[in-house]
């Protein structure tokens, strides 16, 4: 079955830039989506397909693939980006795959 | 506007079975894949399966083979879920997802939770 690698946390200065790693074999192949949940509240969904943001998701959000890693991008972190982040893809073995989670963490 | 709307808690003795609804509006319900994804507590996200509410074809995470059922009843625009032979491990919270087409795509809208407590 697909593993997605994730660091369980990230913390970050507000204003600075956080950077969410998800590792996967030969990620790049595949599309990647990544969610944000803040506690007590459903998932949202900020990024799909490597790099494209849903309405209504600010510019700050921005994902990258490449290699082994995708990474999800916040620039001009604020405290209201303080969340767990999930990575997912698709697997021709494993069907629907999350990664384990990145809670970050605004200093 | 899109809005997915679960069915209430539920609690359960092990063995038995639950069933959740999922109630889909402001959109064509036939459209997108309907997912089921659940969350314990503290824990991470957890893909349990999906289906394509114009076919019915479902795809089910193998963890849950031979226990997991996603059905739909088209003319009320739900899906359901029903998961049997529950155990402690199932107590976690239930999610409806929409998005994409025979499992690929992701998930842009979600329902709030529904809390499934197993205990005897």
């Amino acid at each position: 079955s697909y593993v997605l690698t994730q660091p369980p946390s990230v913390s970050v200065a507000p204003g600075q830039t956080a950077r969410i790693t998800c590792g996967g074999n030969n990620i790049r192949t595949k599309s990647v989506h990544w969610y944000q949940q803040r506690p007590g509240q459903a998932p949202v969904l900020v990024v799909y397909d490597d790099n494209v943001r849903p309405s209504g998701i600010p510019e700050r959000f921005s994902g990258s693939n490449s290699g082994n890693t995708a990474t999800l991008t916040i620039s001009r972190v604020e405290a209201g980006d303080e969340a767990d982040y999930y990575c997912q893809v698709w697997d021709d073995s494993s069907d629907k795959v999350f990664g384990g989670g990145t809670k970050l963490t605004v200093l | 506007q899109v809005q997915l709307v679960q069915s209430g808690a539920e609690v359960k003795k092990p063995g038995a079975s639950v069933k959740v609804s999922c109630k889909a509006s402001g959109y064509t319900f036939t459209s997108f894949d309907i997912s089921w994804v659940r969350q314990a507590s503290g824990q991470g996200l957890e893909w349990m399966g999906w289906m394509n509410p114009d076919t019915g074809k479902t795809g089910y995470s193998q963890k849950f083979q031979g226990r997991l059922t996603i059905t739909k009843s088209t003319p009320i625009s739900t899906a359901h879920m029903e998961l049997s032979s529950l155990s402690s491990e199932d107590t976690a919270v239930y999610y409806c997802a929409r998005g994409g087409y025979n499992g690929y795509g992701a998930s842009d809208y979600w329902g709030q939770g529904t809390l499934v407590t197993v205990s005897s």
